[in-house]
Formats: structure tokens, C-alpha cells, sequence
């Protein structure tokens, strides 16, 4: 069973930082691109970023460029999303999901606050 | 990259039909096959529905449908049932290689 599991969310003040990690199983994760996606509170979905299988390629949505990184570890089966600058609007609900433009799987959502 | 236009609301009587609509541009939805639906209840995950604007994955309703005409993708669901009520996102690629939502339509089956 495909299975994608986040974690590293919290409260965090504006101008910090956070890691995000998403731990993935029940697939040959290597073989996949992976993709954040984030949902602030009561609003729809925002795609933020993905990664090639090897890592050789990274795209942003333009709001999180030169603050966020997306990274993996195909050692670990982990797909990583560091955070820094971070901005209230920067608050919302991220998924991991498998793919690169079609996502059949999603983990469950890591909450990420943004706030003073 | 801006969201892709989506009605907020759509609403249809059990057993009925309804067509919910994404449109973008030649950039995205009308450049490319890379056209996706997704489903979303309250606090749940989104669940893909359709893939490369018609494709439906196994375990998938053949009662949701998809198609694109020019710039403008579409997500029929013929014969509403009352778990059909939630949320549906399209997404699409972009010649920028981003990805893009639309806004979201919520589903209301009265």
C-alpha cells in the first residue's frame, strides 16, 4: 500500500523557519517525481513545488522562490521541504504527493502556522 | 501563474448531471494533455478523479468524465449521488513546467 506521511509542521514566527519531511513507503520512491502542494486555511489548492527522481530538477511556484527548497533523500525514501523567510501568508496545510503531473497518492497534510 | 478559472459553486438533484468548468490558457490547459480533476471532502486529502483530461484511474466512478475543447478542460458527474458533494480541483501543466490549480468549484447535491 502507497503510503505518504508528514511531519515537521508547527507554529512558527514570520521570518523563520521550518522543515518539512515526508516519508513515503509502499513504492519504489526513487522512480517518481514528488510534489509539495498547500492549502491555506479555507481556500483551494496551490501547487508549490516539485522534484525530479534524481533530484537533477526543481521547480517553484514564483511566491516561494529563493525562500523555499525542495530536496529528497532516495536513500531514506524522504522528501523534504525547507522553509525559510517564512510569511503569514505562508500559512496552510501541505501535502506531499506522489507524481509530477498527476498525483495519485497525497499524505494526510502537515499543518503549518505562520504567526506572531 | 495564475489559478486556473473554475465556477465557486456548482449544485444538481440526486441522479442528475452536472459539468463543472476549467479554464486557463494556451499555456497551460490548451497546450498540453496534463489536465487533472481532483476530489476533496472537508478534512480530507484530495483524490485524484481524472488524468490527462479523460483518463479515469482504477476504482473510479465511470460516472465522472472528463474533456477538454480549446483552453477550457471540463468534469462531468452524470447520475449525482449525495457522496459526489465536496470540493473538485483542476490542475494543469504550464510551459513554464509549474503546475497550476484552479480555484475550486464546491458541489452541492440538493
Amino acid at each position: 500500500e502507497v503510503q505518504l506521511v508528514e511531519s515537521g509542521g508547527g507554529l512558527v514566527q514570520p521570518g523563520g523557519s521550518l522543515r518539512l519531511s515526508c516519508a513515503a513507503s509502499g513504492f519504489t520512491f526513487s522512480s517518481y517525481w514528488m510534489t509539495w502542494v498547500r492549502q491555506a486555511p479555507g481556500k483551494g489548492l496551490e501547487w508549490v513545488a516539485n522534484i525530479k527522481e534524481d533530484g537533477s530538477e526543481k521547480y517553484y511556484v514564483d511566491s516561494v522562490k529563493g525562500r523555499f527548497t525542495i530536496s529528497r533523500d532516495n536513500a531514506k525514501n524522504s522528501l523534504y521541504l525547507q522553509m525559510n523567510s517564512l510569511r503569514a501568508e505562508d500559512t496552510a496545510v501541505y501535502y506531499c504527493a506522489r507524481g509530477s503531473s498527476t498525483w495519485y497518492a497525497w499524505g494526510q497534510g502537515s499543518l503549518v502556522t505562520v504567526s506572531s | 501563474q495564475s489559478a486556473l478559472a473554475q465556477p465557486a459553486s456548482v449544485s444538481g438533484s440526486p441522479g442528475q448531471s452536472i459539468t463543472i468548468s476549467c479554464t486557463g490558457t494556451s499555456s497551460d490547459v490548451g497546450g498540453y494533455k496534463y489536465v487533472s480533476w481532483y476530489q476533496q471532502h472537508p478534512g480530507k486529502a484530495p483524490k485524484l478523479m481524472i488524468y490527462e483530461v479523460s483518463n479515469r484511474p482504477s476504482g473510479v466512478s465511470n460516472r465522472f468524465s472528463g474533456s477538454k475543447s480549446g483552453n477550457t478542460a471540463s468534469l462531468t458527474i452524470s447520475g449525482l449521488q449525495a457522496e459526489d458533494e465536496a470540493d473538485y480541483y483542476c490542475s494543469s501543466y504550464t510551459s513554464s513546467s509549474t503546475r497550476v490549480f484552479g480555484g475550486g468549484t464546491k458541489l452541492t447535491v440538493l
